[in-house]
């Protein structure tokens, strides 16, 4: 199986700065690898995404980092504003699997 | 908005009752998976189908069962509910059958068992 971790299950940042949220994970058979974002009361958001053969890989001020030697990922996200608050949570599965593994989630909150 | 619909948002029923949630796709995706969200196990798989057919299988009980119809939508009933079956249900859609491509999540039914 898989177990898929967040280093911390709480993030206070103030406005403006930026966010890191960390997550290992168990299987180096893992190769793909999905951030989410889940506001209160609604369904997870897709952030960006990241496979195996690619360290790093940016989107619209979000950045995620894979470290396959470490079986670790995070999600930095530049000019964290209020509209960030939310749980992020992690996912990683294999080309072929058939189960998607997510981590238990990082509670961000941005303070004004 | 995703383009994922689940119906109903809340459902409030006793033990022992089934209940049927509903879930209708992104228009072009295939593939259908549902999930189960409580306070204490995070998001768990349940199950998968692809074209209709079932593609696989996560931490389902044998008290739930699932079916994708031949338009798509997906069904997912849960029978003989117990007060730890109360959850956040969500269903996702993806276009290939594969885990290893982006899912898109729906608004979620909430179901309460009393």
């Amino acid at each position: 199986g898989e177990s898929v971790g967040l280093h911390l299950p709480t993030l206070s940042v103030q406005e403006g700065d930026n966010s890191i949220i960390n997550c290992a994970y168990s299987n180096s058979a893992s190769d793909y690898f999905i951030w989410y974002k889940q506001e209160s009361g609604k369904g997870p958001q897709f952030i960006i995404d990241i496979r195996s053969n690619m360290d790093k890989r940016q989107g619209q001020r979000v950045t995620v980092l894979l470290n396959k030697t470490v079986k670790h990922l995070s999600l930095q996200i530049a000019a964290t504003q209020p509209g960030d608050s939310a749980v992020y949570f992690c996912a990683t599965t294999r080309t072929g699997g058939n189960q998607f593994y997510f981590g238990t989630g990082t509670s961000l909150t941005v303070i004004p | 908005d995703s383009g994922v619909t689940q119906t109903p948002k809340h459902l409030i029923t006793a033990t022992g009752q089934r209940v049927t949630l509903r879930c209708s796709p992104r228009s072009g995706d295939l593939s259908v998976y549902w999930y189960q969200q409580s306070l204490d196990q995070g998001l768990q798989f349940l199950i998968q189908y692809y074209n209709g057919e079932e593609r696989a299988k996560g931490n389902i009980l044998e008290r739930f069962s699932a079916q994708q119809f031949p338009d798509l939508h997906s069904e997912l009933n849960l029978s003989s509910l117990e007060l730890g079956d109360s959850a956040l249900y969500f269903c996702a859609s993806s276009v290939a059958s594969d885990f290893s491509y982006e899912q898109y999540f729906g608004p979620g039914t909430r179901l309460t068992v009393t």
